[in-house]
């Protein structure tokens, strides 16, 4: 059964450093999303992309943050200068067109950031 | 904006006892309504979904109706199992606002199931 899949499991970095989360979607699928989960804390959406272009971001995805799809099957997720409060689970997503008002997204595992 | 509540956990359960998770939303519109369940190192799966009011999603013993007079999607399994342990997200999205189809969740509740 094809899965999204995410790389690495854990990233530990020390603030002010660049990290890049990287995400395999599944292949036909069209829409593709970051969220985060801060431990205790609700999953947050961060962005949606289609299209190779961000289609929705949140307040939490500010300049710092960029999204890419460099090569057509890897969708990955990059914080230039990371900051302790970016220490958090980041999640993967995608899914396929949906015709019914909603579509069904597939998550990846997760990578866990510890931002020192 | 759109947001989902949900009963805090853990919630810690014998083998056999009936489950109820508490979920609740604020949306406008038509949202869909989703439960989503992780099981520890793996990703988010889809349990199951309602697109409608009064629509029942139900999958491997689970269910939850969508009740659109209380605003509420309750998780609930007459009996559950070791295996069931994981943490259960409520979810919603709601394209006919955001107009996106991202998701709203819920702050996840832990089951955990003893033998």
């Amino acid at each position: 059964e094809p899965e999204v899949t995410q790389t690495p499991s854990h990233q530990v970095t020390q603030m002010g450093q660049e990290v890049i989360l990287r995400c395999v979607p599944i292949s036909n699928h069209l829409y593709f999303y970051w969220y985060r989960q801060i431990l205790g804390q609700k999953v947050e959406f961060l962005v949606s992309f289609y299209n190779n272009e961000i289609s929705e971001k949140s307040e939490i995805f500010d300049d710092q943050f960029s999204v890419e799809r460099p090569d057509g099957s890897n969708f990955t997720l990059k914080i230039r200068s990371t900051k302790l409060e970016d220490s958090a689970m980041y999640f993967c997503a995608s899914s396929d067109t949906g015709t019914s008002g909603y579509n069904e997204q597939f998550f990846g595992p997760g990578t866990r950031l510890t931002v020192l | 904006g759109d947001s989902v509540t949900q009963m805090e956990g853990p919630v810690t359960l014998s083998e056999e006892a009936f489950l109820t998770i508490n979920c609740t939303y604020t949306a406008t519109g038509y949202p869909s309504l989703f439960w989503y369940v992780q099981y520890p190192g793996e990703g988010l799966q889809l349990l199951l979904k309602a697109t409608k009011a009064d629509d029942k999603g139900s999958n491997k013993g689970f269910e939850a109706t969508y009740r659109k007079e209380t605003t509420s999607f309750h998780l609930e399994k007459g009996s559950v199992q070791v295996s069931d342990s994981a943490v259960y997200f409520c979810a919603l999205t709601n394209p006919s606002t955001s107009g996106t189809y991202k998701y709203i969740f819920g702050t996840g509740t832990r089951l955990k199931v003893l033998a």
